[in-house]
């Protein structure tokens, strides 16, 4: 069984602050992991991944995300918030041979100007 | 570009009059996804197909049925809305092999009225 723990469903930073949204994931199988964004009335768009390959994943808008076993974190950063990064964040997690992915509730983040 | 479209995004129906909500993809994946989203929550899974085979959610309310008459198009029918099935529909496809991430679409917003 696969879940996802998203810490803080609400998080708010400075423009040009760091930003830091976490998740922790629970797998009985070696996982993949993602993050998607979604903005306001739109779908979800997929900002980065893990596959297994290196720990360290650099995506889409300058966001990037470590994987770490031993903690079973995910954590998404960025070390410049922008106004545009406005947005609701999902982590998720899938696994060998599955076919559907498990959504974490999701952290709605606010950047202060 | 290759892509995932849903048809409409905005649809306003009755209390009790059926719907249809359209997604096509020219992906070429052979996974499909229907979502349901209510604000501020993650997307729930409905059902999705893998190539022509049905699965759905053990929790999806029989008021909710799926076709995909071929691998470009998949359409979600709800036979008989109530107020609790406004949301955001969200179509999505993806591939067993690689790292099972899923495209989606922009979403279809339902309004029962």
């Amino acid at each position: 069984a696969q879940s996802v723990t998203q810490l803080g469903s609400h998080v708010s930073v400075s423009e040009g602050a760091l930003v830091l949204l976490r998740c922790n994931y629970s797998s009985s199988v070696p996982p993949y992991l993602f993050w998607y964004v979604q903005y306001p009335n739109q779908g979800l768009q997929l900002l980065l991944k893990y596959t297994s390959a290196a720990t360290l994943v650099k995506g889409i808008n300058g966001f990037e995300a470590e994987f770490k076993k031993s903690e079973t974190s995910f954590h998404l950063t960025k070390p410049s918030a922008h106004m545009s990064d406005a947005a609701e964040y999902f982590c998720a997690v899938s696994g060998q041979g599955a076919q559907k992915l498990v959504f974490g509730q999701g952290t709605r983040l606010t950047i202060n100007p | 570009d290759a892509m995932v479209i849903q048809n409409p995004r905005y649809q306003v129906t009755q209390f009790g009059k059926p719907v249809t909500l359209s997604c096509s993809q020219t992906l070429n994946h052979n996974v499909m996804y229907w979502y349901q989203q209510k604000s501020s929550q993650a997307p729930k899974l409905l059902f999705h197909y893998y190539d022509k085979d049905f699965n759905n959610e053990a929790d999806t309310p029989d008021n909710f049925q799926s076709r995909r008459p071929n691998t470009s198009f998949c359409f979600l029918d709800i036979r008989s809305p109530g107020l609790g099935d406004a949301a955001m529909y969200l179509c999505a496809t993806g591939r067993l092999a690689g790292g099972h991430e899923q495209f989606f679409g922009p979403g279809t917003r339902l309004t029962v009225l």
